[in-house]
């Protein structure tokens, strides 16, 4: 399974824009990449994915290198409810087995 | 309902005896997937099951673990003969379809049911 590398945790301020990369650099043409974070003490949630075209939605901006072997999670204004463990998968031939890793731990200051 | 339902929410259970985990996935959804996640760790998949197709299993760390989904919707995730190394959180998971990505596959996942083996 194609894996993905993200840092271990960030800090961020209140309402300033936060830039969460991730590295996929054995990613295959296929390969969708999702994002999920999981607030403290709940299951997952469902941000935004993308294949090749950076995205947008009402949560987040996804922004895509164009060899497609990273990509980059924008907050465009965090707030505190935004602090969680963002998770950066891919989703391969075998879609059921996505690897989420660690995440990153973004901590949002006030 | 309107999300995925896990019950129950916490179990605690004695070394070596069985236990049973159920999942309601959201109505439609025809992708379900298992997970586990330790005490500050990641998520460690552990099955997905998609439609009438055979259920991906390889992610069942022994033969102890079980899991079946009656008539594509309810699934229960078995553990028989706990042992300590199986307490964690059990998150299930379900999309409206499988595949590798794209429009219906994010998936939604429950508040998961936190399993401690004394």
């Amino acid at each position: 399974d194609a894996k993905t590398t993200q840092p271990n945790s960030m800090e961020s301020n209140e309402e300033e824009p936060v830039h969460l990369p991730c590295n996929h650099s054995t990613i295959s043409g296929t390969d969708y990449i999702h994002w999920y974070r999981q607030l403290p003490s709940q299951g997952p949630e469902y941000v935004i994915h993308g294949l090749t075209s950076n995205v947008n939605n009402r949560m987040a901006s996804l922004a895509i290198a164009e060899d497609r072997k990273s990509s980059t999670l924008i907050l465009h204004r965090a707030t505190l409810r935004d602090a969680a463990v963002y998770y950066c998968i891919l989703r391969d031939t075998n879609a059921g087995k996505s690897t989420f890793g660690d995440g990153t731990t973004l901590t949002v200051k006030p | 309902g309107a999300g995925v339902s896990q019950s129950p929410s916490n179990k605690v259970t004695e070394k070596g005896k069985d236990v049973e985990l159920r999942c309601d996935p959201i109505s439609g959804h025809t992708a379900l997937y298992w997970y586990r996640q330790s005490l500050g760790q990641g998520l460690e998949f552990l099955i997905y099951f998609q439609g009438n197709s055979a259920p991906d299993k390889s992610g069942l760390p022994s033969d102890r673990f079980s899991a079946e989904r009656t008539g594509g919707s309810v699934s229960t995730l078995t553990i028989q003969r706990t042992q300590q190394e199986d307490s964690a959180v059990y998150l299930c998971a379900s999309s409206f379809r499988g595949g590798t990505g794209g429009e219906g596959t994010e998936a939604f996942f429950g508040q998961g049911t936190r399993l401690t083996v004394v």
